[in-house]
């Protein structure tokens, strides 16, 4: 079975520091990765995408991601927070089903807090 | 952005109403979903959609119901509402252009709040 877990439910940082958020999964298939983001009462933006090309992802806003298949994570990194980085942050893999379809599945989400 | 309208944005209803979720996309893309989002669990599957008339079930279908009789629209009725169906609703929409290189991303409404009261 397919499964994402992100290992802290919430991370605190100051702002300007570095930001780490983990993510860990499971996936019988070579699968695709992706973080999400979401900011308090909106929909969910893409940071950024795996898909089998390079394993260093860069995204918007200065996020970037590694896909480690050998520790079967796909952590999101920032060098510098940034006040505005405050949200909720999903990371979610797509294995393939057998209708060719792609179900996301999304971990339970790491709420970051930046603080002054 | 993608053209995803969900409707209506926020419903108060009473338990054991019906209930109907629409999703309204312009973008043509195969694949719909419907999620349900609650504290603690990220985003649950409640059915999927991969064309016109079919569908399939997700994680966390009991007590939902989906149509699509169109491309744009998919629909979530609520057959019964309880109140353990309150939460937020988000629908997102996917097309897959082939693998290894499937651009499986989705893109999502904004989301019906729905209480249950």
């Amino acid at each position: 079975a397919q499964s994402v877990t992100q290992l802290d439910s919430h991370v605190s940082v100051s702002e300007g520091t570095p930001v780490l958020l983990r993510c860990n999964y499971s996936s019988s298939y070579s699968p695709s990765l992706f973080w999400y983001v979401q900011h308090p009462n909106k929909g969910l933006q893409l940071l950024l995408k795996y898909t089998s090309a390079a394993t260093l992802v860069k995204g918007i806003n200065g996020f970037e991601a590694e896909f480690k298949k050998s520790e079967t994570s796909f952590h999101l990194t920032k060098p510098s927070a940034h006040m505005s980085d405050a949200a909720e942050y999903f990371c979610v893999v797509t294995p393939r089903a057998r209708d060719s379809s792609y179900k996301l599945i999304f971990g339970s989400g790491t709420r970051l807090l930046v603080r002054p | 952005d993608a053209g995803i309208t969900q409707s209506p944005r926020h419903k108060v209803t009473e338990t054991g109403t019906p209930v109907t979720l629409r999703c309204h996309q312009t973008e043509n893309h195969r694949y719909m979903y419907w999620y349900r989002q609650d504290p603690g669990h990220g985003l649950r599957l409640i059915h999927y959609s991969y064309g016109v008339k079919d569908t399939d079930k997700g994680e966390v279908s009991d007590g939902y119901s989906v149509s699509r009789s169109k491309t744009e629209d998919f629909l979530l009725t609520l057959e019964s509402a309880t109140s353990s169906q309150t939460s937020v609703y988000f629908c997102a929409i996917s097309e897959e252009s082939g693998r290894p290189k499937g651009n499986t991303e989705a893109f999502f409404g904004q989301g019906t709040r729905l209480t249950v009261v």
